[in-house]
């Protein structure tokens, strides 16, 4: 299985400021033949299933507000929002789906 | 618009077989491409993948639990079924089903979830 390790565990960050999330897999989801890193980020908060806010390590999803963004290749991938909201207060996941099973880092919880 | 909403029992006793039912709209599992896939979740945890059914049928579970895991469909219904036997205490967890794709199994639409207690 690929292992998903995320750095940090819990981060707080002042409202405006930055936020960066890491996650480092135990082997490359990248795949040569298409060149694509099969990593997503997901934001989930209190009661409420995972939302979907990047895939393909950089590509954000429709709606998302682009102070999310994803970047890294391989193995070492990170989240950034650029400009910390109230509503940004979440457990970020990364997954990678390069391999089954998929797996699922063990959460940053990002507070204000 | 895509919706999927799980359904089955909240409680379960230890060694009997837990049915989960997604049932879905917006998009059709016999779609070239497209695949449904089940996450769970035990209350404070992180998110663990348990298995994913595919458009032409074709399907992949966890192996710590592929012995105990059943997927299937049922086009006509819009409804994916997953069936975990044995139960225990230890899944003891929220189960969401959610929209996925075979090309690449990120899910960008999720089930809202339900809470599943094993217990006596």
């Amino acid at each position: 299985d690929i292992v998903m390790t995320q750095s940090p565990e819990s981060l707080a960050v002042s409202l405006g400021e930055r936020a960066t999330i890491n996650c480092k897999s135990s082997q490359s989801v990248l795949y040569s033949s298409d060149n694509k890193n099969y990593l997503g980020w997901y934001q989930q908060k209190p009661g409420q299933p995972p939302k979907l806010l990047i895939f393909w390590a950089s590509t954000r999803q429709s709606g998302v507000p682009d102070r999310f963004s994803g970047s890294g290749s391989g193995t070492d991938f990170t989240l950034t929002i650029s400009s910390l909201q109230a509503e940004d207060v979440a457990v970020y996941y990364c997954q990678q789906y390069y391999s089954t099973p998929q797996t699922f880092g063990q959460g940053t919880k990002v507070e204000i | 618009q895509i919706t999927l909403k799980e359904s089955g029992p909240t409680l379960v006793k230890p060694t009997q077989t837990l049915t989960l039912t997604c049932t879905f709209s917006g998009f059709s599992l016999s779609t070239n491409g497209v695949a449904v896939g089940w996450i769970r979740q035990p209350p404070g945890k992180a998110l663990e993948w348990l298995a994913i059914l595919y458009w032409d049928d074709d399907n992949r579970y966890s192996p710590s639990l592929k012995s105990r895991l059943t997927i299937a469909k049922d086009t006509s219904k819009n409804q994916v079924v997953l069936k975990m036997s044995n139960m225990d205490p230890v899944d003891t967890a929220t189960y969401f089903c959610a929209h996925g794709y075979a090309s690449g199994s990120y899910y960008d639409h999720w089930g809202q979830g339900m809470l599943v207690t094993v217990s006596s």
